[in-house]
Formats: C-alpha cells, sequence, structure tokens
C-alpha cells in the first residue's frame, strides 16, 4: 500500500507559484516529511523537509497540515529549470519514495 | 566536496551473470543507502549501510547484497541477473541522523539482456 499518494503531473507558468500536494494518510508519529526532485538523467535532489511545523528555505516551502496527513510543497516563482519529478517521501527508518508528480514549467 | 560517484555509469550484462556496483560518498558521509528505480516500480529502497553495517533492508530478494568498507565506499553485488534488474541504481550518502539529507550520486545503468 502506497504510503504517500501526489497527482502524476501538473503544470505551472513560469515565474508563477506552484502549490504540489501530497497525501499521506499513514504517517506516524516519527515520520518525517522530505521532499526530493529529480531532473532528467539525475539522481534525486534534496529540496526540503520537516515534522510539524511549516518549513522556509532557499528552495521552496513545505506546509504540513495540521493533522499531519497531508503536506505542500510551494515553488514561490517557477522557473524553467524546476521542470522536475517532485517527490514525497516518509522518513522513519527508511525513505519510501512515491510515484512523484511531474512537472511542467510552461514560459 | 566532491558529489557522491558511482561506477561504471553503465553496464550491459546476460541473465545469470553477476555485477558488481560501486559507490564513493561524500566525505564525511558515513551512511550509505542503495535505491533501485525502475518505469514500473518507480524509486525502491534496497539497503542503508552505516559503519560497514547493514542497518536497514528493503524488501528484495537475497541476490541483492551490499557491503560497505572502512573508508565508508560501498558496493552493491546483484547474483544471478534476471532481465527485471535492469533498472537505474542509486546511490546515496548521508550524514547519519533523523531527518537526514540524502546526497545522490547519477546512478548505474544496468540492461541485462
Amino acid at each position: 500500500d502506497a504510503k504517500t499518494t501526489q497527482p502524476n503531473s501538473m503544470e505551472s507558468n513560469e515565474e508563477e507559484p506552484v502549490h504540489l500536494p501530497c497525501n499521506h494518510s499513514t504517517i506516524s508519529g516519527t515520520d518525517y516529511i522530505h521532499w526530493y526532485r529529480q531532473l532528467p538523467s539525475q539522481g534525486p535532489e534534496y529540496v526540503i523537509h520537516g515534522l510539524t511545523s511549516n518549513v522556509n528555505n532557499r528552495m521552496a516551502s513545505l506546509a504540513i497540515a495540521e493533522d499531519r496527513k497531508s503536506s505542500t510543497l510551494i515553488l514561490h516563482r517557477a522557473t524553467l529549470r524546476d521542470a522536475a519529478v517532485y517527490y514525497c517521501i516518509l522518513a522513519g527508518n527508511q525513505f519510501y519514495f512515491g510515484t512523484g508528480t511531474s512537472l511542467t514549467v510552461i514560459p | 566536496k566532491a558529489g557522491v560517484t558511482q561506477t561504471p555509469r553503465y553496464l550491459i550484462k546476460t541473465r545469470g551473470q553477476q555485477v558488481t556496483l560501486s559507490c564513493s560518498p561524500i566525505s564525511g558521509h558515513r551512511s550509505v543507502s542503495w535505491y533501485q528505480q525502475t518505469p514500473g516500480q518507480g524509486l525502491q529502497f534496497l539497503f542503508e549501510y552505516f559503519s560497514e553495517t547493514q542497518r536497514n533492508k528493503g524488501n528484495f530478494p537475497g541476490r541483492f547484497s551490499g557491503r560497505q568498507f572502512s573508508n565508508s565506499r560501498s558496493e552493491m553485488n546483484v547474483s544471478t541477473l534476471e532481465l527485471g534488474d535492469s533498472a537505474l541504481y542509486l546511490c546515496a550518502s548521508s550524514i547519519p541522523g533523523v531527518p537526514y539529507e540524502q546526497y545522490f550520486g547519477p546512478g548505474t545503468r544496468l540492461t541485462v539482456t
């Protein structure tokens, strides 16, 4: 059974904000929520992570629902270089990658 | 700082053969994890090594094995290759701790014919 559920694909216009949703209803109290992205022909790259509170870093923001059963990755201004597959991951002893969301950025 | 390196980058093997893949982590990183990525199954965790000991293991058959050396370099071995083992094998290194940020290498593309 999948630990995270994400839309298969999303589109965004360049320089507009993007909200990438993730459902993780079976999250346990000790699981961290991580987001990674994978550009074509590269290994995944760390984006952001959090436990309960919303988090910001230079790449993105992570909004975590109060019940922790869902989260949203926010890219404040999408660029063409942000086109990638974005993975929402529950991290306990292992990383459980979902199927990811393929983000297309339209110039 | 040099990133995670994996060798070889591409490999073609025949069914029934075995293969060894190598991963050199970022200097100072003592934890190494391996993943298999296929179009059908996505990214799946194989195992994690820390201080030469396997700490976690995913749901893969015993044909998949690994080890870690004292310098934190890691190898994974797949014996009796099957067509379904064709995949991108990714290695990631990290500083142990929760939560930890993993740094991925570019992967080894294995094709089994």
